[in-house]
């Protein structure tokens, strides 16, 4: 089955490390999505890529870096400089056919840091 | 900069007809998107909107107004496993087509 997975589930960490999530497609999809999401509130862009070894920083990149090494491939780090790191964050793939546009989520993964 | 506006909440029965408004500023438009997310899961994919008009898939429709920057969700025949959160979203042209700005969700509930 084509789709995105994302793992683990839920991560716990300790303020002041990094954590890596991972974010997975087969799906063929050239372009990836990183969104963070908030209790109550909509998904804001962290980082995304057009296509491999290139990315582009969303609206709310601060204390968040990625790569693209592989087309399959997107992993986020959260980093230590990130204030706020506790929140679901979502991996996503896109196809774009001119008239159709339709982003493919993966089942998220949820931090909490203490 | 992106500002998109949906209701918070919206409450309807079962059977009945709801629709969900957004309205959007953006420095540049490409098409409007709408996506479905029941608590806890991952926002799945409804319409998609690049022209104006009318989209109609199933129980949804959509449509588009670029003249007006605005757009709606139009559920049909509600089913509780409707409730959940509606997201509508718009495609701009900051960098490129790809990127997509997210309004706050429209929290749905239906009630028997």
């Amino acid at each position: 089955d084509g789709g995105i997975t994302q793992s683990p589930k839920y991560l716990f960490r300790k303020e002041g490390q990094n954590v890596t999530l991972s974010c997975e497609q087969n799906l063929n999809h050239d372009a990836m999505y990183w969104y963070r999401q908030d209790p109550g509130q909509g998904l804001r862009l962290i980082y995304y890529s057009q296509i491999v070894n290139d990315f582009q920083k969303g609206d709310i990149a601060e204390g968040y870096s990625v790569s693209r090494e592989k087309k399959e491939s997107f992993p986020l780090t959260v980093t230590s400089a990130q204030k706020n790191p506790t929140a679901f964050y979502l991996c996503a793939s896109s196809i774009d056919l001119g008239l159709v546009y339709e982003q493919y989520f993966g089942p998220g993964t949820r931090l909490t840091v203490t | 900069g992106q500002s998109l506006e949906q209701p918070s909440e919206v409450t309807a029965v079962e059977g009945a007809i709801v629709q969900i408004n957004c309205t959007y500023q953006t420095s540049g438009f490409y098409g409007l998107s709408w996506y479905q997310q029941h608590d806890g899961g991952a926002p799945t994919f409804l319409s998609y909107n690049g022209l104006d008009g009318l989209e109609e898939t199933g129980r949804f429709s959509s449509f588009l107004s670029r003249s007006d920057s605005y757009g709606y969700l139009l559920l049909q025949e509600l089913q509780m496993k409707d409730s959940a959160s509606y997201f509508c979203a718009v495609r701009d042209q900051t960098f490129n087509a790809g990127k997509s700005t997210f309004g706050d969700g429209t929290t749905l509930t239906v009630k028997p």
